[in-house]
């Protein structure tokens, strides 16, 4: 089957960091692109973060540039976020997402893990 | 960056009844050298994530059922649920896939209740 699960996530001071990971199975891994979305409580959904397959190609939204880090461990199967310089408005859930890959790096997300809730409050 | 809005915000619909969300992309989403619309429609119902419905703005995802469809090209875009099931009450999310370098920029959701 295949399947994403997403761990790590928790409550964090403002200022604080919080590394997220996604295990991945039951499909090739390191031959796609995966992706980081995350949707704030009773609010829609934000793309956050894009890897390639080989980790040469990286992406974020503005918001997070400079403080969030995505990487990834094909060896593994894993996907990761470090988020530093955490902020209240960090505070969603985070899913990660894995695209059809028909469109290469141009693809809809067809994959999703459940979901990790970060929660960034003093 | 591309913004993309929908409407209604919420609709309500009758057992059985259409259903139509429309999309709408502040650039085109059309690549001419391939005529693809890079726009994906998915369903999220409460505590769950999104699932993918629709992409290439009106390619069914294997397991969807017939009864969603997905049409348009360019800027503008229709999700339409036939005959409205029980099932189908949730949010409805666009999302376009074209930009350069990649942002898969979210539509804010429709909800879909039964009236």
């Amino acid at each position: 089957e295949v399947q994403l699960v997403e761990s790590g996530g928790g409550l964090v001071k403002p200022g604080g960091s919080l590394r997220l990971s996604c295990a991945a199975s039951g499909f090739t891994f390191s031959t796609y692109n995966m992706n980081w979305v995350r949707q704030a409580p009773g609010k829609g959904l934000e793309w956050v973060s894009s890897i390639s397959s080989s980790s040469t190609y990286i992406y974020y939204t503005d918001s997070v540039k400079g403080r969030f880090t995505i990487s990834r461990d094909n060896a593994k199967n894993s996907l990761f976020l470090q988020m530093n310089s955490l902020r209240a408005e960090d505070t969603a859930v985070y899913y990660c997402a894995r695209p059809t890959g028909d469109g290469g790096s141009y693809s809809a997300f067809d994959i999703w893990g459940q979901g990790t809730m970060v929660t960034v409050s003093s | 960056d591309i913004v993309m809005t929908q409407s209604p915000d919420s609709l309500a619909v009758s057992l059985g009844e259409r259903a139509t969300i429309n999309c709408k992309s502040s650039q085109s989403v059309l690549y001419s050298s391939n005529n693809k619309n890079y726009l994906a429609w998915y369903q999220q119902k409460p505590g769950q994530p999104p699932k993918l419905l629709i992409y290439w703005a009106s390619t069914r995802e294997s397991g969807v059922p017939d009864r969603f469809s997905g049409s348009g090209s360019g800027t503008d875009f229709t999700l339409t649920i036939s005959s409205l099931q029980a099932e189908d009450v949730a949010v409805y999310y666009c999302q376009q896939y074209y930009s350069t370098p990649p942002s898969f920029t979210f539509g804010p959701g429709t909800k879909v209740d039964i009236k």
